[in-house]
C-alpha cells in the first residue's frame, strides 16, 4: 500500500528556522518525483516544488523559490521541505504528494497519493 | 503563470440531483503532440487532504465511483457529478499540469441543498 506520512505539527516563531518530513512507503521511492503543496488557512491549493529522488533535480514554483529547499535521503525514503527564516505567512498546512507518472524526459503529471499534511504555525 | 478560473465558488444541490462545476484556464492546456489535456481534478473533504478524481481531464483514477466524470478540450472543463451523494460534499479543485508552475483553480464548494 503506498503511503505517504508526513511529520507533526510545529509551532515556531518567526526567524526560526523548520524542517518537515515526508517518509514514502510501499513503492519504489527512486521512480516516483515527489512535490510540495501550501494551503494557507482557509484557502486554495499552491504548488511549491517537485523533486525527482533519482538524482535531486528540483523545480521550484516562482513564489517559493529562494525562501524554501526541498530535498531528499533516498536511503530512508524521505522527503523534506525547509525554512532557513520563518515569516508569519509560512502559517499554513503543508501537503507532500506523489506525482503518479513521469517519463525519463518529462514530468507533467497529477499528484496520486498525499500526504496527511503537517500544520505549520509561526507566530510570535 | 497559467491562471485557473473555477465556476462556481460555491455550490448548492440536491441530493440524487446533477453537480457540474467549470473550469478555465487563461491558455490552452492541450498538449499537439499527444493530444492530451493536462488538466486535473480533486476532492478535498474537511481535515483531509486532497484527492486525485480525474486526470487528463476525463480519465478517472482507480476507485473513484463512476458518477464522477469530466469533459472538455482546450481553456475550458468541467466536472459533473450525476446523481449526488451526501459523502460528495467537499472542496473541488480543478489543477493544470501543462506547464510550471502547476496551477490550481481556487475551488469550489459543494453542499447540499
Amino acid at each position: 500500500e503506498v503511503q505517504l506520512v508526513q511529520s507533526g505539527a510545529e509551532v515556531k516563531k518567526p526567524g526560526e528556522s523548520l524542517r518537515i518530513s515526508c517518509k514514502a512507503s510501499g513503492y519504489s521511492f527512486t521512480n516516483y518525483w515527489i512535490t510540495w503543496v501550501r494551503q494557507m488557512p482557509g484557502k486554495g491549493l499552491e504548488w511549491m516544488g517537485r523533486i525527482d529522488p533519482s538524482d535531486s533535480y528540483i523545480n521550484y514554483g516562482p513564489s517559493f523559490q529562494g525562501h524554501v529547499t526541498i530535498s531528499v535521503d533516498k536511503s530512508i525514503n524521505t522527503a523534506y521541505l525547509q525554512w532557513g527564516s520563518l515569516e508569519a505567512s509560512d502559517t499554513a498546512m503543508y501537503y507532500c504528494a506523489r506525482v503518479l507518472y513521469c517519463s525519463s524526459t518529462s514530468c507533467y503529471s497529477p499528484f496520486d497519493y498525499w500526504g496527511q499534511g503537517t500544520l505549520v504555525t509561526v507566530s510570535s | 503563470d497559467i491562471v485557473m478560473t473555477q465556476s462556481p465558488d460555491s455550490l448548492a444541490v440536491s441530493l440524487g440531483e446533477r453537480a457540474t462545476i467549470n473550469c478555465r484556464s487563461s491558455e490552452s492546456i492541450l498538449y499537439s503532440i499527444n493530444n492530451k489535456n493536462y488538466l486535473a481534478w480533486y476532492q478535498q473533504k474537511p481535515g483531509q487532504p486532497p484527492k486525485l478524481l480525474i486526470y487528463w481531464a476525463s480519465t478517472r483514477e482507480s476507485g473513484v465511483p463512476d458518477r464522477f466524470s469530466g469533459s472538455g478540450s482546450g481553456t475550458d472543463f468541467s466536472l459533473t457529478i450525476s446523481s449526488l451523494q451526501a459523502e460528495d460534499v467537499a472542496v473541488y479543485y480543478c489543477q493544470q499540469y501543462y506547464t510550471t508552475p502547476f496551477t490550481f483553480g481556487q475551488g469550489t464548494k459543494l453542499e447540499i441543498k
